[in-house]
């Protein structure tokens, strides 16, 4: 069975410029959840996608956005880059919303200069 | 809110030594608690978790782990530590108190010694 998958593996943008991160989660998992792993920060909840819906929001600003498709992959759109938004971002998904278990993805390196 | 401590962002211990890497939660009822571990460069791959069943909770790659109600721990250990168990290891609770999230805790980073 596939994990969950992450496109690109790499991604380098310049400042100002917006960023389109991609998911696709486990087959049968319903509910997508995007992470930001910063240098020295640990990782950082963003965002929390079941069913097609958002269902919970963590402390970012609205520039971070996201969405989830009927087949249950996301999309994580960041816009007007900032230099701190470098990070690795991690993309995980469950089966049965935030109290399972939920199986992460390799990541996607943004650099942003 | 839910939080997660872990004691020590670096540990090292000698290979075949007993590995011993912990984690506080602060909650007033039981939560799931998870541990996961990330290689370089890599995802976060789940190792073990409790989710009010027995509370000694055994792992992949001998790793196992037991929930103490009265001291909110869930300390991850390994009777002998191997090289390849050099990684970043994360511990992280959920539950009916969290909100609709998963919390992680900052992650302790193990060094194995030959």
């Amino acid at each position: 069975e596939a994990g969950v998958t992450q496109s690109p593996t790499h991604l380098i943008k310049t400042r100002g410029q917006q960023a389109t991160l991609r998911c696709s989660p486990i087959s049968g998992h319903t509910s997508v959840y995007w992470y930001q792993q910063a240098l020295g920060l640990g990782l950082q909840f963003l965002l929390w996608y079941d069913e097609g819906e958002e269902r919970n929001r963590g402390n970012f600003p609205p520039r971070f956005s996201g969405r989830q498709f009927p087949n249950y992959s996301s999309e994580l759109n960041v816009n007007a880059l900032e230099l701190e938004d470098s990070a690795l971002y991690l993309c995980a998904s469950s089966l049965a919303g935030v109290l399972d278990t939920q199986y992460f993805g390799p990541g996607t390196r943004l650099t942003v200069l | 809110a839910q939080s997660v401590t872990q004691l020590g962002s670096h540990v090292s211990v000698s290979e075949g030594a007993l590995v011993l890497l912990r984690c506080n939660y602060s909650s007033s009822v039981p939560p799931y608690l998870f541990w996961y571990v990330q290689y370089p460069n890599q995802g976060l791959q789940l190792l073990l978790k409790y989710t009010s069943a027995a509370t000694l909770v055994k792992g992949i790659n001998g790793f196992e782990a037991e929930f103490k109600k009265s001291e909110t721990s869930f300390h991850l250990t390994k009777p002998s530590a191997h090289m390849s168990d050099a990684a970043e290891y994360f511990c992280a609770v959920s539950g009916p108190n969290t909100g609709n999230q998963f919390y992680f805790g900052t992650g302790t980073s193990l060094t194995v010694i030959p």
